[in-house]
Formats: structure tokens, C-alpha cells, sequence
């Protein structure tokens, strides 16, 4: 069975460029997580899918990052235009059932941004 | 809203001896406990869970412990071996805050041959 799937895998881009992440979760997973990993620091939500549906995007700086998840299945992230603090590694993870469950969470490898 | 702090941040032992990783939560209601390994370029592999109406489970060479009172749960791994070798974070969720999953930073842990 395949993972999570996600791309670019690496970019490196100049600052106030846009930048767009790609995300292809399991195949019947219906939450999806988008997260912000700064390096030495455990992983962040930034905006948690339930099907179509942005359950929890609290933590998502909605002034250069956009997200969208079109008939609950791939999801991108966007960020325009982005900034030199937003270099990072953005993870995206899946799992089957509501986020109340407690169910186990797959990531994907990541995308590793370098913003110059 | 929930807090994890997660000890030592880096962790050095020696093959076959075992390592314990602790973790501190602040939220009471938090009930689901799980631990992420991560390697180098790869995405966090849950590798244990334990839920907040268990005191202590076991897989293999893993094991976690959650006290509840304490508000702290630890990971042991037993017979180390280099392959064990990564970043372990501990994490905590609960009704508080929508389910949010609250990961503490992190362990790096070196097993050395």
C-alpha cells in the first residue's frame, strides 16, 4: 500500500516568490494535517482536514498561507509570498476516522523549503 | 491549551543497554499518548501508543508507561541496537483544543556499536 505521498520533496526559492506543496494522503483516509516541522522541534499543526472540511486552521497564518483540499481527497499548501522565517519542513500526514478517535497519524517524507 | 515537554533532548547509549525517554503533559483531559520515531529525511513512523485508561503497554523491545496523576508518560526501549538510532517525539491529545496532537520537541538518540 502506498503512503502518503507528497511533492516538491525539496525547493528553494527567493523570498516574497510564491511557493506551493502538494500532498496525496492513503487512499480512504479522510482527515488530512498539514504541519510545520522547524528544525530540532517536533512537528506543528497548521490546518486539519475532516473530508473537504477545515476543522482546525487556528494555527495557520492566513494573511501568506492558503490551503485547500477539492472532493477530500489531495490537498495543497500555499504560501504567497513567502519569507525568510518560513524555512522549513512541511509534513503532511493522514488518518482514517475523525480526528477524536485517536487514530494513528501517517506522514509523508516532507517538503524541505528554503526560503533565500 | 496543552503543553508537552520532552527530556533530554539528546540521548547517547551504548548497544544492548537500554533508553528511557520522558514526557510531561499539562492538559488532564489529554488521553491519547503516541510515539513518533523519525530518521533522517523521512516523516514521523508511530511506533507505540497508550491511551489514558492504561498504565502500561508493551511491544517487543518497547514500552511506554503513563502516570496519570503525574501527568507523565515515558518510552523504554530495552537491547538497543544503532538501528534504533533517530529522533523520538512524544506526543498528546485530547478533547482540549479540538484534538489537537501536541508533540514535545524531540530526543535525538545515538546508539553507539
Amino acid at each position: 500500500e502506498a503512503g502518503v505521498v507528497q511533492s516538491p520533496r525539496y525547493k528553494i526559492i527567493e523570498k516574497k516568490q510564491p511557493v506551493a506543496f502538494w500532498c496525496n494522503p492513503i487512499s480512504g483516509h479522510n482527515t488530512l494535517y498539514w504541519y510545520l516541522q522547524n528544525l530540532g522541534q517536533g512537528p506543528e499543526l497548521l490546518i486539519r482536514y475532516e473530508n473537504e472540511e477545515a476543522v482546525d486552521d487556528s494555527q495557520l497564518p492566513k494573511d501568506r498561507f492558503s490551503a485547500e483540499r477539492l472532493k477530500g481527497v489531495d490537498s495543497t499548501l500555499k504560501i504567497q509570498p513567502a519569507e525568510l522565517g518560513d524555512s522549513a519542513v512541511y509534513l503532511c500526514a493522514s488518518s482514517f476516522g475523525t480526528s477524536g478517535g485517536g487514530r494513528e497519524q501517517f506522514f509523508g517524507p516532507g517538503t524541505r523549503l528554503t526560503v533565500l | 491549551g496543552e503543553n508537552v515537554e520532552q527530556h533530554p533532548s539528546t540521548l547517547s547509549v551504548q548497544e544492548g543497554d537500554s533508553a528511557v525517554i520522558k514526557c510531561t503533559y499539562s492538559d488532564s483531559a489529554s488521553n491519547y499518548f503516541p510515539w513518533y520515531k523519525q530518521e533522517l529525511g523521512k516523516g514521523p513512523q508511530l511506533i507505540i501508543d497508550i491511551r489514558s485508561n492504561v498504565g502500561e503497554k508493551k511491544d517487543q523491545r518497547i514500552a511506554v508507561t503513563l502516570n496519570k496523576t503525574a501527568k507523565h508518560f515515558s518510552l523504554h526501549i530495552t537491547e538497543t541496537q544503532p538501528e534504533d538510532s533517530a529522533v523520538y517525539f512524544c506526543a498528546a491529545k485530547g478533547p482540549t483544543g479540538g484534538f489537537k496532537t501536541i508533540f514535545g520537541a524531540g530526543t535525538r538518540l545515538f546508539v553507539k556499536a
